[in-house]
């Protein structure tokens, strides 16, 4: 069965830093795009951050665009995301999810991000 | 950015009731548009995509159709786990977008 879990997720200040992972489990990480998503009680749904299988190519929402960064490890069938440099705003619960047909077609449980001071 | 506006935000609706979410683009996405739901506490689960296409395991009694700015998701017979929020989501272009949710509630 595919399965995604992220974890890494939890209380920072402003200004501070978080790394979130996603292991992959049931399918083979390497052959897909992959993508963070993460959701806010007040924004809703916003993809964040994307990246093809051999990371030649990435992609960032404008609003992390220099903070964030999204990475792979395929032998580990992980995908990451380092977050510098937190906003308040930045607060929501983080998915990883796997591409499939022009859409995002696994999730993980999600991890869920609070900056706070 | 595409912007995807849905409607209704939320409705109400008993068991085996025909159900009727509309989506629509800010630009023409072609058939570039999915859907999925979302039970409290969970992650979303895609429910359909390119419009219309069934995912693998989906019920058949949720469909999907439109094409260009105009989308329509329906479920044909409300199940009791149906009780859900809705996201379309379009992948036309980038920066992928969604809709703002339409939540789906027991009458």
């Amino acid at each position: 069965e595919l399965q995604l879990v992220e974890s890494g997720g939890g209380l920072v200040q402003p200004g501070e830093s978080l790394r979130l992972s996603c292991a992959g489990s049931g399918f083979t990480l390497s052959r897909h795009w992959m993508s963070w998503v993460r959701q806010t009680p007040g924004k809703g749904l916003e993809w964040v951050a994307n990246t093809n299988q051999d990371e030649s190519q990435k992609y960032y929402v404008d609003s992390v665009k220099g903070r964030f960064t999204i990475s792979r490890d395929n032998a580990r069938n992980s995908l990451y995301l380092q977050m510098n440099s937190l906003k308040a705003e930045d607060t929501a619960v983080y998915y990883c999810a796997k591409h499939g047909s022009y859409s995002f077609d696994h999730w993980g449980q999600g991890t869920l991000v609070t900056v706070s001071s | 950015d595409i912007q995807m506006t849905q409607s209704p935000s939320s409705l109400s609706a008993s068991v085996g009731d025909r159900v009727t979410i509309t989506c629509r683009a800010s630009q023409t996405i072609n058939r570039n548009l999915n859907w999925y739901h979302q039970r409290p506490g969970k992650a979303p689960k895609l429910l359909i995509f390119a419009a219309s296409i069934l995912q693998s395991g989906v019920p058949s009694r949720f469909s999907g159709s439109g094409s260009g700015t105009d989308f329509t998701l329906t479920i044909s017979c409300l199940q009791p786990e149906d009780f859900a929020t809705y996201y379309c989501q379009q992948s036309y272009n980038n920066p992928w977008t969604f809709g703002q949710g339409t939540k789906v509630e027991i009458k």
